[in-house]
């Protein structure tokens, strides 16, 4: 089982549409958890950063954390298609390693 | 608002030669990190920098792989020998902590021939 599994899409959704993206992984030792975009041929861009279980709020974005069933999600509202990208997430200990581990990244097409 | 910056965008070069990967980190930033994207699969970790040495490397990062900090701006990443399965995106990232987010610059494609 790897790591970190998330679906790569793409996810095709019309604009104002409420996205729901997420990711499962296997290491119950990851403690800190982020969402990326990450548009064509660019960088990836820090939308999320949560640490442990719960919900956060940023904007039109909402980040989830269930630990007990490791799953993370991110939830866009009002979807534009300038949020058409990847989103990658990524994850990693507390302690020893600060080095993320992510995952393939899900693409997302928002049409008009 | 501050950004790391990566140079050239695009490197072709034959197999077999060497190549030199160049970054500005964001200039309060203490630790440099070389990331590469083959197409289509995920963000790969390669190597972690911190006061003028390497403190954490993947299995990718073998011998053919350097890392160098020449001046008190730069950071490079030099692949000795290219090899065709070196083609890939390769970010630099930057944090100003070891525990702190990391920021990525918009990163180099090298296309290895």
């Amino acid at each position: 089982q790897k790591e970190v599994e998330q679906d790569p899409g793409p996810l095709s959704v019309p604009e104002g549409a409420i996205v729901s993206l997420n990711c499962t992984y296997s290491n119950s030792a990851f403690q800190y958890f982020m969402w990326y975009r990450q548009y064509s041929r660019k960088g990836p861009e820090l939308l999320m950063y949560t640490y442990s279980s719960g919900n956060k709020e940023d904007g039109r974005f909402t980040a989830q954390v269930d630990k007990s069933s490791k799953y993370i999600s991110l939830f866009i509202r009002d979807s534009q298609p300038s949020d058409s990208a990847t989103y990658l997430c990524a994850m990693r200990k507390s302690g020893g390693s600060y080095i993320p581990t992510f995952g393939r990244g899900t693409s997302l097409i928002v049409h008009p | 608002e501050p950004e790391v910056t990566q140079t050239p965008s695009h490197q072709v070069t034959q197999m077999g030669q060497e190549v030199i990967l160049r970054c500005v980190p964001i200039s309060n930033h203490l630790y440099f990190y070389w990331y590469r994207q083959i197409l289509g699969q995920k963000v790969e970790f390669l190597v972690s920098f911190y006061n003028n040495e390497i403190s954490e490397k993947s299995e990718i990062f073998d011998d053919q792989f350097s890392v160098e900090r020449p001046d008190g701006s730069n950071f490079t990443l030099k692949i000795r020998s290219t090899k065709l399965e070196d083609s890939a995106m390769y970010f630099c990232a930057s944090s100003e902590a070891g525990l702190d987010i990391q920021y990525f610059g918009a990163g180099t494609r090298l296309s290895v021939l």
